[in-house]
């Protein structure tokens, strides 16, 4: 497809289980974000790659969890050992530039349910 | 998390009525973006507003980047049903801060009735 992919759509795990949620950014485009979205509120920033380079994760909210993009293309957020916290939308976005970066094209998201 | 502050936090109007919104800051932004969500899926970009004072069209919908640099607006006219949804604003600190996230607001829902 053209857009961005989020896989799964919906994950359902047992606190204390480790999950990886993927991302597949349209092809070609060079910026990668991950943002967390509670329900009834706004994305927050996780973290941001150019290509392979992750070059910002401040928004990660814990040593739990874990971005990579190792090729520059696909994404994978982990989240290690999970408390109901971590309850969420997760949501993917990509965007086309580096250094002029606006327009970031989101995925459906991958709702996160920890029980 | 930092979020920004929209109001209203959500809104029932006619069918055909216009509709406002906005979305403050605390500091400044050079760049306003504003995004629909509808449930089940991504938000989707709306409008991009790059300069203080900037007034961008997209069909229906108009939104201003606020002189101060702190805020802004989105207005939707002759609202329809297919309208429903979250709105949410987007801002981007200058970048020589050094960072490349967005910060979003709170959304405002928005319910239209036929």
């Amino acid at each position: 497809g053209a857009g961005v992919s989020q896989s799964p759509r919906y994950k359902v795990a047992k606190r204390g289980q480790d999950v990886a949620l993927r991302c597949d950014p349209i092809s070609g485009h060079v910026s990668l974000f991950w943002y967390q979205q509670a329900l009834g509120q706004g994305p927050e920033f996780l973290t941001y790659f150019q290509n392979e380079a992750q070059l910002d994760k401040s928004g990660l909210p814990s040593d739990r969890f874990f971005a990579e993009r190792p090729e520059g293309s696909v994404s994978t957020l982990k989240i290690q050992r999970t408390q109901q916290e971590d309850s969420a939308v997760y949501l993917c976005a990509s965007s086309p530039g580096q250094g002029a970066i606006n327009e970031q094209f989101f995925g459906p998201g991958t709702r996160l349910t920890v029980l | 998390g930092q979020q920004l502050n929209q109001s209203p936090q959500s809104m029932f109007i006619q069918e055909g009525e216009d509709v406002s919104m906005n979305c403050t800051s605390s500091s400044i932004f050079n760049t306003w973006l504003w995004y629909k969500q509808e449930p089940g899926e991504g938000p989707v970009l709306l409008i991009a507003l790059y300069k203080a004072g900037e007034l961008t069209s997209n069909g229906r919908l108009t939104a201003q980047f606020g002189i101060t640099r702190k805020d802004s607006f989105l207005n939707i006219s002759a609202s329809i049903p297919s309208d429903v949804g979250i709105y949410f604003c987007a801002g981007r600190n200058p970048p020589a801060s050094g960072t490349y996230k967005y910060i979003f607001g709170t959304g405002t829902r928005l319910k239209v009735l036929a």
